[in-house]
């Protein structure tokens, strides 16, 4: 079983509508949560940290920790084409001292 | 502040030649990391320094050796590439403070092609 988990998608949404992009992962103490968001051919960017169950708001961005089901979520509200990018979910796990991504989901968001 | 740093930005190599890729960041941060991403694999930890004068293996460090020359600089060295090592390669690091596990900082990678 892989560490983090990520629908790889594609994932398509109409301009002006939300984005919804899930990540579960296996190691039940982890702590820290991030999202980044990759453009073809560039390297990952930071777009959200979490670290406490909730929602935490961003802009337009939500992101979404459950730590009792092991997943965290990030929502775009009003996609525009310039957030079609590959969203990667990164998470540190207890005992280490570095991050576990996922595969990406990749988002294309329509005109 | 340019960031993360790496050199060169595209590489073609043939079987067995060595190389080195070289990163450095001008943030003063203490922790260094070497991924590689390929299709479908997402970015895995090749390895990683916590701090100046240490390194440990991540999750495929077999083929790659690092050196952590100071506090800016984290090199990753093939000694004899393989085409399995065709792969984009990021540097990444952060500034390790007490408390909560803060963000990664990545470099713009390295195209390597191995034939």
């Amino acid at each position: 079983q892989k560490e983090v988990e990520q629908n790889s998608g594609p994932l398509s949404v109409p301009e002006g509508a939300i984005a919804s992009l899930n990540c579960t992962y296996s190691d039940r103490g982890s702590q820290s949560f991030f999202w980044y968001r990759q453009y073809s051919g560039k390297s990952p960017e930071l777009i959200m940290s979490i670290y406490s169950n909730g929602d935490k708001e961003d802009g337009r961005f939500t992101a979404q920790l459950n730590k009792a089901s092991q997943y965290v979520s990030l929502l775009i509200r009003d996609s525009q084409p310039s957030d079609s990018a590959t969203y990667l979910c990164a998470v540190k796990g207890s005992g280490a001292n570095n991050l576990f991504f996922g595969t990406g989901t990749r988002l294309t968001v329509i005109p | 502040n340019a960031g993360v740093t790496q050199t060169p930005k595209f590489q073609v190599l043939k079987t067995g030649q060595s190389m080195t890729l070289q990163c450095a960041q001008d943030m003063n941060h203490n922790s260094m990391y070497w991924y590689r991403q390929d299709p479908g694999m997402g970015l895995r930890l090749i390895y990683y320094s916590a701090s100046e004068g240490t390194t440990d293996k991540g999750e495929v460090p077999n083929g790659y050796n690092v050196s952590r020359l100071n506090k800016r600089e984290f090199s990753l060295r093939l000694e004899s590439a393989a085409p399995s090592q065709t792969s984009v390669y990021f540097c990444a690091s952060r500034n390790r403070l007490a408390g909560a596990y803060n963000e990664q900082f990545f470099g713009p990678g390295t195209r390597l092609t191995v034939l």
